[in-house]
């Protein structure tokens, strides 16, 4: 069991802004950054959003994250087809020494 | 361009010893700003930190694993090792490394870049 809960599924028509939420605690997201990553079917991880809201050079404008208390978002507007991958937020958790905490993942779906 | 590549064997006899070795070219792992990670993924499943080590060789483990687990550096090759003992078909997975971020002392932060990944299988 993933200790960041994430739904394990969304989806959107194209064109259209949806939502990914990441649930925490208070010693990892109420404390630390949250970081997503996109996972293309087949691909390994990619860093989509660090530092709670901060995209890598060449990730477009489209993707945008928040964080408010020990929760997590991540917005994607504009959908688009290539969207169509997992997604997953992450956070160190100062608990037991230190550590990271992934959520359990959320495949997103372009109808 | 950084980049990182897994590699080992693929195969792995239930209750020995996985071993993996990370090869970082483009840049210097002995970097004061940076730990390096390994991250895996179960067939179908969602990604799991193994644990990061740093340039001096200090390392951060996953608790659920840290009794298994032992991440080594060389500087001098330039790359990262993972151990992981008494296997099982539960530790049958995509092996990822990656570049992880230092924040301060006690808290590391996000994974960039990633290797491709290498798919190790337990057999029984």
């Amino acid at each position: 069991q993933s200790v960041l809960t994430q739904p394990p599924s969304a989806s959107g028509t194209p064109g259209q802004r949806v939502t990914i939420s990441c649930s925490g605690s208070s010693s990892s997201i109420g404390s630390n950054t949250v970081n997503w990553y996109q996972q293309l079917p087949g691909t390994a991880p990619k860093l989509l959003i660090y530092s709670n809201n901060q995209r890598p050079s060449g990730v477009p404008d489209r993707f945008s994250g928040s964080k408010s208390g020990t929760s997590a978002s991540l917005a994607i507007s504009g959908l688009q087809s290539e969207d169509e991958a997992d997604y997953y937020c992450a956070a160190w958790d100062d608990s037991l020494g230190g550590h990271v905490v992934f959520g359990g993942g959320t495949k997103l779906t372009v109808l | 361009q950084l980049q990182l590549q897994e590699s080992g064997p693929g195969l792995v006899k239930a209750s020995e010893t996985l071993s993996l070795t990370c090869t970082v070219s483009g840049g210097s792992i002995d970097s004061s700003n940076y730990y390096w990670g390994w991250i895996r993924q179960p067939p179908g499943k969602g990604l799991e930190w193994i644990g990061s080590v740093y340039h001096s060789a200090y390392t951060y483990y996953n608790p659920s694993l840290k009794s298994r687990v032992t991440i080594s550096i060389d500087t001098s090759k330039n790359h990262f090792s993972l151990k992981l003992s008494s296997v099982t078909a539960a530790d049958t997975a995509v092996y990822y490394c990656a570049r992880h971020s230092r924040v301060s002392s006690k808290s590391l932060n996000w994974f960039d870049p990633w290797g491709q990944g290498t798919l190790v299988t337990v057999s029984s």
